[in-house]
């Protein structure tokens, strides 16, 4: 049973262009949760989501930022016209559903790094 | 809003030595979580604290809430316990996934 599968791990982009980052959750899990840990700072929470909803994008950025998960594939989160600030890593975390974060059985990837240059 | 405060941000330690991480947060909360990062990036859940103290192997995990403050000790420490160590926070009321972390301890073991 693979865990929660991230890719790329690593991604540079030139300013401007667009970043497409990929979480395949746990197999048996359906909920999907984007964090982004910026330099010297905490991770922070994104967005929420379920197969084909956005649960909770409170955290999302209001420009550039999108995310989905879609029937089959992985979910993606995308950014557009990328900016230096957005260099970052961002996780994703996937459950069978929100009680997991309770009993620890929310499992991470491990992570997309993403430079800007 | 709150902040979670961690301490040490750094800690070198030698191998079989106690070690003791630090977490402080400002308001009331309905869960504490203590998080493993591994170089490479994985992030692993350790424990998650609403009383008390638990135990898995090594690692201990106590919280006290009247004062705010829980502490991760690793007993018998080995280099293979080398990561940031993350401490976490839920809101009463609020989401379980929405948690405010702090910036992490980095701990180095060496042999």
């Amino acid at each position: 049973n693979a865990g929660v599968m991230q890719n790329p791990r690593h991604l540079v982009r030139r300013r401007g262009q667009e970043a497409r980052l990929r979480c395949s959750p746990m197999k048996g899990h359906s909920h999907v949760y984007w964090y982004r840990q910026l330099p010297e700072e905490g991770l922070k929470f994104m967005v929420y989501l379920q197969k084909e909803n956005i649960i909770d994008e409170s955290g999302m950025p209001k420009e550039r930022f999108s995310a989905e998960f879609p029937k089959e594939g992985p979910s993606i989160l995308r950014i557009q016209q990328v900016v230096r600030g957005d260099s970052a890593a961002y996780f994703c975390a996937s459950s069978s559903g929100t009680g997991s974060w309770m009993n620890t059985e929310a499992f991470f990837g491990q992570g997309t790094r993403l430079t800007v240059v | 809003k709150n902040e979670v405060e961690q301490s040490p941000q750094n800690l070198t330690a030698q191998e079989g030595e106690f070690i003791t991480i630090n977490c402080s947060y400002s308001v009331g909360i309905s869960a504490l979580h203590w998080l493993q990062q591994h170089p490479g990036g994985g992030i692993v859940s350790l424990f998650m604290l609403s009383s008390g103290k638990k135990k898995h192997g090594r690692l201990i995990a106590t919280i006290n809430i009247q004062e705010k403050h829980s502490s991760l000790h690793i007993t018998a420490s080995h280099p293979r316990d080398s990561a940031v160590y993350i401490c976490a926070v839920g809101l009463p009321g609020g989401s379980n996934y929405k948690l405010t972390f702090g910036k992490g301890t980095l701990l180095t073991v060496n042999p």
